[in-house]
């Protein structure tokens, strides 16, 4: 099946300072989804992208699909303790694949 | 959102026994649900797919007789681990998309085999 790989493995930040994600793909995506499981806890649904180039943002979240619908990222801007927690990609449809997952933690 | 509940949410068991763990759709009737598997700091690793009424599609190398899958119900899926050892332990996890898209999780359980 299709794989994303997803980078970084880890990131340490200041509380305040930004923070990106990016998944890619050797294969052009169906689609692209996001999730957010804080220490503990199971995934949780934050977003889909399907169009080609599309951008979506959610408060603080910016998330981007690329023009050929291999890649996407995940911009936190002026992060904040909440914030903490894995951040996984997604692709397929219901059967999903994963990549390797963000681990963002943040120094207050 | 489809409201997933899985039980128990945590479980120590000795190595040789077998662990039956349960994933229940509380507002949904799914026909197909997934369970995961995940090492601690690794991302999820998709296990088999749960099919109603049918026999579960394993992902490769996965163990099928290791790990039994049930779907009795439209509401129900089983996963049992069987003859457990320490190295099956691990937060397994199921999901289901209740119509939609993206994926509802359970709560996760998590194994200790000792």
């Amino acid at each position: 099946g299709q794989q994303v790989m997803q980078i970084p493995q880890y990131q340490h930040v200041q509380e305040g300072e930004d923070f990106t994600t990016y998944c890619n793909s050797s294969t052009t995506l169906s689609n692209i989804q996001w999730y957010k499981q804080r220490p503990g806890g199971h995934p949780v649904f934050l977003i889909q992208l399907v169009k080609s180039g599309e951008v979506k943002k959610q408060k603080r979240l910016t998330f981007q699909f690329g023009e050929a619908k291999k890649n996407s990222s995940l911009h936190i801007t002026a992060t904040q303790t909440t914030d903490v927690g894995t951040y996984f990609c997604g692709q397929g449809a219901q059967k999903l694949v994963f990549g390797q997952g963000t681990r963002l933690t943040i120094n207050p | 959102g489809a409201v997933v509940s899985q039980h128990p949410s945590w479980v120590i068991c000795k190595s040789g026994t077998s662990v039956k763990i349960e994933c229940r759709s509380l507002d949904f009737q799914a026909t197909t649900m997934f369970w995961y598997r995940q090492f601690p700091k690794q991302s999820l690793m998709l296990m088999a797919t749960s099919n109603e009424g049918s026999k579960a599609t394993y992902e490769q190398g996965v163990e099928k007789d290791k790990f039994l899958i049930n779907h009795a119900s439209l509401t129900l899926s089983t996963l049992t681990v069987t003859s457990a050892h320490p190295e099956d332990s691990s937060f397994y996890i199921c999901s289901l998309t209740g119509g939609r898209t993206e994926a509802f999780f359970g709560q996760g359980t998590r194994l200790t085999v000792v």
